[in-house]
């Protein structure tokens, strides 16, 4: 079975704070995909990152990066000094062969950002 | 268009009534999928079309639950004889093919539907 699990309900920090939201999942396919959206309050989720199962490089864009590792099936994302427009609910989801190509969401992290 | 187009972006209806949900995808995009966030909560999957074609109702949740999608363009989802628990956002989003490894879901600003 296919699941992901973000423990994290919800975080709240601080402005400038760093803060890693957790996401662990489960999955029997050796070839799968992994995803972070991010729906901020105007309510449309918006892609941030795909990463493929075969590449456990961590990955980088500004003030995001990713960390993917397949020892602890965890693909964690960090948000480097944080802002206020980061505050939103941001998703894991995973899709394989074995979830029949959907999606498989994890219940999302609510992140505040205080200013 | 330029991105997933959703209508109304809020619905309120009274228990018992039928409502339908409108979305118009990206022009192009084969693929188009309908969920479901309930507050708090995370994307529960309703059904996907493949063109005018639903390979996969099993999301569905009740038969008063249904979809169709016409010129491998605009969706309409409908819920009759609304419940007061059906209320929830309801999130439309679409792909270039179908959803695989390689490409990635678009998705459009949801319709809050209240049932009162």
């Amino acid at each position: 079975a296919q699941k992901v699990t973000q423990a994290q309900t919800e975080i709240s920090v601080v402005e400038k704070e760093d803060v890693t939201l957790d996401c662990v999942y489960e999955t029997r396919d050796t070839t799968y995909y992994l995803f972070w959206y991010k729906q901020p309050p105007s309510g449309e989720l918006v892609f941030l990152i795909r990463r493929n199962s075969f590449d456990e490089q961590n990955e980088i864009s500004g003030r995001y990066s990713w960390n993917f590792q397949k020892s602890t099936s965890s693909f964690n994302f960090t948000i480097t000094a944080s802002q206020v427009v980061d505050s939103a609910v941001y998703f894991c989801a995973l899709i394989s062969m074995d979830s029949n190509y959907q999606l498989i969401w994890g219940a999302g992290t609510k992140l505040i950002i205080k200013p | 268009g330029a991105g997933v187009s959703q209508s109304p972006s809020n619905k309120v209806t009274e228990k018992g009534k039928d409502v339908e949900l409108r979305c118009d995808p990206i022009s192009g995009h084969t693929a188009l999928y309908w969920y479901r966030q309930r507050l708090g909560q995370g994307l529960e999957f309703l059904i996907y079309f493949q063109g005018n074609s639903a390979p996969d109702k099993s999301g569905l949740p009740s038969d008063r639950f249904s979809a169709e999608r016409t010129g491998e363009s605009v969706s309409t989802l409908t819920i009759q004889r609304t419940q007061q628990e059906d209320s929830a956002v309801y999130l439309c989003a679409s792909s270039l093919g179908f959803l695989s490894m390689n490409t990635e879901a678009f998705f459009g600003q949801g319709t809050r539907l209240t049932v009162v």
